[in-house]
């Protein structure tokens, strides 16, 4: 079945660095690579999402660059704040089984002040 | 407007007793979702219902958990003769179609079983 592998498992930066989140997947047909954020106590919330007819696209101060050759993407969060400090989870939609999101295994951030 | 709800927010139970999780997803969205999450894990999908179209069983870990959707709308979880690796917090989430639509999820249900 479809495999996000999601690194690393947890982050500390200092407030004002940069955190880049990788993702790699299995399956060549998947299209679609949603980021959500997971707040303690919340449930997961979509942040950005980009699909495989763009490399990259932008929000802000969130990024996600895709490489469909290599099958991996990326998120990249610049100029971090303490708000910042959450889970965050990527995610590929799965065709091969029915169109399902598969997703990684999460990566916790935190930002220290 | 409303997001997704889901009750109970927290619940306790002892080895062997049913439970019954609820999910009522945003007015109008056709897909809803379970979802698992054990402690420090990532989501682990479990069944997904769309439209009047029989449910995507196939993440169900054990023939002790079932799900229905009544009317199109809210969401009944149920786990039979609950074990304690059952314990986790159980997501839902419903979203306008596909798996391409965004997902939105509730907060969650925390099961704990003792």
């Amino acid at each position: 079945g479809e495999n996000v592998e999601q690194h690393p498992s947890t982050l500390s930066v200092q407030e004002g660095d940069s955190a880049v989140i990788k993702c790699t997947y299995s399956d060549s047909a998947s299209n679609y690579f949603p980021w959500y954020k997971q707040e303690l106590g919340k449930g997961p919330q979509l942040i950005i999402d980009i699909r495989s007819n763009v490399g990259e696209k932008k929000d802000q101060r969130i990024a996600v660059t895709l490489n469909k050759t290599a099958k991996h993407f990326s998120l990249h969060i610049t100029e971090t704040q303490p708000e910042d400090s959450a889970v965050y989870f990527c995610a590929a939609e799965f065709k091969a089984a029915g169109n399902k999101l598969t997703f990684g295994g999460g990566t916790r951030v935190l930002v220290k002040p | 407007g409303a997001g997704v709800s889901q009750s109970p927010s927290n619940k306790v139970t002892e080895k062997g007793k049913d439970v019954e999780l609820r999910c009522d997803p945003i007015s109008g969205h056709t897909a809803l979702y379970w979802y698992r999450q054990s402690l420090g894990q990532g989501l682990e999908f479990l069944i997904y219902f769309q439209g009047n179209s029989a449910p995507d069983k196939s993440g169900l870990p054990s023939d002790r958990f079932s799900a229905e959707r009544t009317g199109g709308s809210v969401s009944t979880l149920t786990i039979q003769r609950t074990q304690q690796e059952d314990s986790a917090v159980y997501l839902c989430a419903s979203s306008v179609g596909t798996a391409t639509d965004t997902q939105y999820f509730g907060p969650g249900t925390r099961l704990t079983v003792l």
